[in-house]
């Protein structure tokens, strides 16, 4: 069975800071892709960042990196100079090849101070 | 990329009625997806509808409950059948292809309401 777990349900970051929010994982494959989806007030999910997991170079996009640990089956999302439009809630989420089905983690809602 | 259009974006329907749900996609899709979002947590799949066989229900969810179409590569629907409070979410329609683009594409949900 696939699990995802996140740690942290509210983080809350000052704006132009940096905030990590943890995620790990369980699967037994091996053939597997994680996920950051933002999902702010308007419901609409948003693609943050994705890793494959064969990639041994962590994602990065813009602001947004990742700190893929895949022998610790830990996958953290890292926001850099944060923006008041930062604030949502955050998903992980895993992709198994094999079962062929996107698994959410319970999320992380996001607070950015002014 | 995909564009998908979800309707209604929200109802209030009494209990003992049933809801339709329908899910638009700009482009053809083999994967689609339900989930089910309640009030304040995480995404829970309910089901994965391929075009010409029967959906296939995650634990927990059945067909009685929650019949799925999908007629061609572009469109489907969910209906919530006799309705009852508990089953006040949000559900949200997905597609991906996986092995193109690794990357899933999310109608802005409906949020129903039972009362």
């Amino acid at each position: 069975a696939q699990t995802v777990t996140q740690s942290q349900p509210e983080m809350s970051v000052q704006e132009a800071e940096t905030v990590t929010l943890s995620c790990t994982y369980d699967t037994s494959e091996s053939d597997y892709y994680l996920f950051w989806y933002k999902q702010p007030p308007s419901r609409q999910m948003i693609l943050v960042i994705r890793q494959e997991a064969y990639k041994q170079q962590n994602a990065t996009e813009n602001r947004f990196s990742v700190n893929f640990q895949k022998a610790a089956k830990s996958f953290s999302l890292k926001i850099s100079d944060s923006q008041l439009g930062d604030a949502a809630m955050y998903f992980c989420a895993l992709y198994g090849g094999a079962t062929n089905k996107l698994i959410f983690g319970t999320g992380t809602l996001l607070a950015v101070q002014p | 990329s995909a564009v998908i259009s979800q309707k209604p974006s929200r109802d209030i329907c009494q209990r003992g009625t049933s809801l339709t749900i329908q899910c638009q996609v700009d482009s053809q899709v083999t994967m689609m997806f339900w989930y089910r979002q309640q009030p304040g947590q995480s995404l829970t799949l309910i089901a994965t509808a391929n075009q010409g066989s029967e959906a296939t229900y995650e634990s927990g969810f059945v067909i009685d409950k929650f019949p799925i179409s999908r007629p061609n590569l572009t469109f489907s629907t969910l209906t919530v059948s006799n309705m009852s409070p508990e089953d006040s979410s949000i559900y949200l329609c997905s597609v991906a292809n996986y092995r193109l683009n690794t990357e899933a594409f999310f109608g802005q949900g409906t949020r129903l309401t039972v009362v």
